[in-house]
């Protein structure tokens, strides 16, 4: 059972460089999100898919694309990366946002540093 | 986005009993209260949450005032392994679920 994964655990850019945080859920949860934690901070949401085909800005999505590849993947890619987003990356997802529990299921995170 | 006040951190001996509180003067009237915890270099994972009646689970126990602006996260005997940064939350009612993180509490349990 392996829940949200999320690869890779830790990526080194150089600012200007691109790449791609994928995440995968084995849950059949329609929702899932982008969270971005830095140093003695909580978690700030970048984007989320409501459901398969959807994505909405969060708190902090500049700088960042999402793609909802399909109910199971939603990947983040940072086009140009900055030093400003190095940061640890959380996935999670939940099940139908209805009056329910709620609960996010997260990934054990992806360290990113730009230097 | 809704926000809540948590003191910055808390210590408790091993074994007894831990009153995590919470201030959310803004709540709505369909705003529910989560709570998650976060163990070190781990992510965050759900602890309890609830709306108006006080909740238990095998985790924890999550008392709500009445006017619902204040809650308390109660972890019944500490141990070692729930030493860990607290984050009360409010769950808006939004399509997707989304919640908004403070800073948390973070929990020193005392061997």
């Amino acid at each position: 059972n392996a829940g949200v994964t999320q690869t890779p655990k830790f990526q080194v850019l150089k600012t200007g460089q691109s790449m791609t945080l994928q995440c995968a859920q084995d849950m059949n949860h329609n929702s899932m999100y982008w969270y971005r934690q830095d140093p003695g901070m909580g978690l700030r949401l970048i984007y989320y898919s409501a459901s398969e085909g959807t994505t909405d800005k969060g708190e902090v999505p500049n700088g960042y694309n999402v793609s909802r590849l399909n109910k199971r993947e939603f990947s983040l890619r940072l086009e140009s990366a900055a030093p400003s987003q190095t940061s640890v990356y959380f996935c999670a997802s939940s099940g139908t946002g209805t009056l329910g529990t709620g609960e996010l299921f997260f990934g054990e995170g992806s360290r990113l540093t730009v230097l | 986005d809704a926000k809540t006040t948590q003191p910055n951190s808390m210590e408790s001996n091993e074994e007894e009993p831990v009153h995590l509180p919470c201030n959310h003067s803004t709540i709505s009237g369909t705003d529910y209260i989560h709570w998650y915890r976060q163990l070190p270099s781990q992510g965050p994972e759900y602890v309890i949450h609830g709306l108006t009646s006080n909740v238990n689970n095998r985790m924890a126990s999550l008392a709500i005032a009445e006017d619902r602006k204040s809650s308390t996260l109660i972890l019944h005997r500490a141990t070692l392994r729930d030493a860990a940064v607290y984050y009360c939350i409010l769950r808006v009612q939004t399509g997707a679920n989304n919640l908004f993180f403070g800073t948390g509490t973070r929990l020193t349990v005392i061997p």
